[in-house]
């Protein structure tokens, strides 16, 4: 069976600090890949997609960047944190085609 | 962007009664699909119903879709208090992403 993994759970990141968030994916290979964000008691906002290694389509211009070194991995980064940059962020797969797509636990991010 | 938009934002009922989420969307599509989300947590996909069908069922989930209104519902029959939770509808429209709703919060008082 197919499982995804993202951590941390919560973090908190003084303003200037640089950030990796991690997520990978088990038991498929090939997913399409997604880093979201999510304010609280809103939806999903698209952040990155990747459809294969080394190909990062961004959606928000912003303070992150994504890069996906191998298959069924997906970082989220920043060079310098803003506060703007807490949020919920969820990493997310799904097949190829027009299926569903599976979430991670989500990472908690407080810049300080 | 978001293109799907449910309504209503929130709502408060009874355990035992039954719950209509409903969600409406803009550009053609492949498929929609409803996910839950608990609390600070993750989604969790609920169903998929494709663009060619009316009505799905799972367990106490009933969904429709009407691609003429472009809009859909979402029905949980004989609510319990798990079911509080948040609850987002998709688009799927091949463009490698889900579009996604603002949700509706769910409470299901005891």
């Amino acid at each position: 069976s197919q499982t995804i993994h993202q951590w941390p759970a919560t973090l908190v990141q003084p303003v200037g600090s640089p950030l990796s968030l991690e997520c990978t994916v088990e038991g498929t290979s090939n997913p399409n890949l997604y880093w979201y964000r999510q304010a609280a008691g809103r939806g999903l906002q698209l952040l990155f997609y990747s459809v294969g290694i080394g190909q990062i389509s961004s959606e928000v211009p912003q303070n992150l960047s994504a890069s996906r070194p191998q298959d069924r991995q997906f970082i989220l980064s920043s060079k310098k944190l803003l506060l703007s940059d807490s949020g919920f962020y969820l990493c997310a797969w799904k097949r190829q085609g027009n299926t569903e797509a599976f979430f991670g636990q989500g990472t908690r991010l407080t810049v300080v | 962007s978001q293109q799907g938009e449910e309504d209503p934002q929130a709502l408060s009922i009874q355990e035992g009664e039954n719950a209509t989420m409903n969600c409406s969307y803009k550009t053609s599509i492949n498929n929609l699909q409803w996910y839950r989300q608990n609390s600070g947590r993750g989604l969790v996909h609920l169903i998929l119903i494709r663009s060619n069908e009316r009505e799905k069922h799972s367990g106490r989930l009933r969904v429709t879709l009407d691609t003429s209104k472009k809009s859909s519902s979402l029905l949980i029959t004989a609510s319990r208090a798990a079911d509080t939770a948040s609850y987002f509808c998709a688009t799927d429209n091949s463009n490698y992403q889900l579009i996604w709703g603002a949700g509706t919060k769910l409470i299901i008082k005891p």
